[in-house]
């Protein structure tokens, strides 16, 4: 089973909200990312996580907050948004560094 | 610089014809090479991926990959394509940066299949 999941599929937010993406996958992988994928582009790393440490940051803006609480499940917090933040945001894991990633379905998010 | 380059950004098929997407990457030791592909709305699926060994490598659905050191390439292949084919279609390199293998795509090519 290769299966990454992410909810919610959709998502629409205000400026002043704060909302969270869930990732979660049972492969028993400990390497988590996210990557941010805007309109007929390629997807951009973000974060990676190793072992549920924060590994890497992508010099991303800190109305974006990552979180893993577990082995299993990654969060993507998020506060004051741009509306040019909207993308679709997926999330991926490999079994550990530098190993294969599988993506999640994606979370589509549309700020305004 | 590292980079990958997919120098075709459209490409048409009709079904049934033979595909082949290009995919060259700028990196001075063996990467990993990967494919995946990308359905409207969707998140990336693995086609197929070389780490070492035999240099042509099988994928799902049919499709095929050959790395090439001297031309540094890794074109993707499929001798019949099918309407369900149609998406967008990414080439990775994972490079070593940083203490971890960092996947770096290409810019895509987006595959249209005529009936």
């Amino acid at each position: 089973d290769t299966e990454v999941t992410q909810t919610p599929k959709h998502l629409v937010m205000g400026m002043t909200n704060k909302k969270s993406l869930k990732c979660e996958q049972h492969m028993g992988h400990r390497a988590m990312y996210w990557y941010k994928q805007k309109a007929k582009k390629p997807p951009e790393l973000m974060f990676v996580y190793s072992y549920e440490k924060l590994s890497i940051n992508e010099s991303v803006p800190s109305r974006f907050s990552p979180e893993c609480p577990n082995s299993s499940l990654l969060n993507l917090h998020l506060h004051a948004l741009q509306p040019e933040d909207s993308a679709l945001y997926l999330c991926a894991s490999s079994p550990t560094l530098g190993e294969t990633q599988y993506f999640g379905p994606g979370t589509r998010l549309l700020v305004l | 610089a590292q980079s990958v380059t997919q120098p075709d950004i459209h490409i048409t098929v009709s079904e049934g014809a033979s595909l082949e997407l290009r995919c060259n990457y700028s990196y001075g030791a063996t990467p990993y090479l990967f494919w995946y592909v990308q359905s409207p709305g969707q998140g990336l699926q693995l086609l197929l991926k070389y780490f070492s060994g035999d240099t042509l490598v099988q994928g799902i659905k049919g499709f095929e990959a050959e790395f090439k050191r001297s031309q540094s390439s890794f074109n993707l292949r499929k001798p019949s394509v099918h309407w369900s084919d149609a998406a967008e279609y990414f080439c990775a390199v994972g490079m070593f940066s940083g203490g971890y293998n960092k996947l770096i795509f290409g810019a895509g090519t987006r595959l249209a299949v005529h009936p």
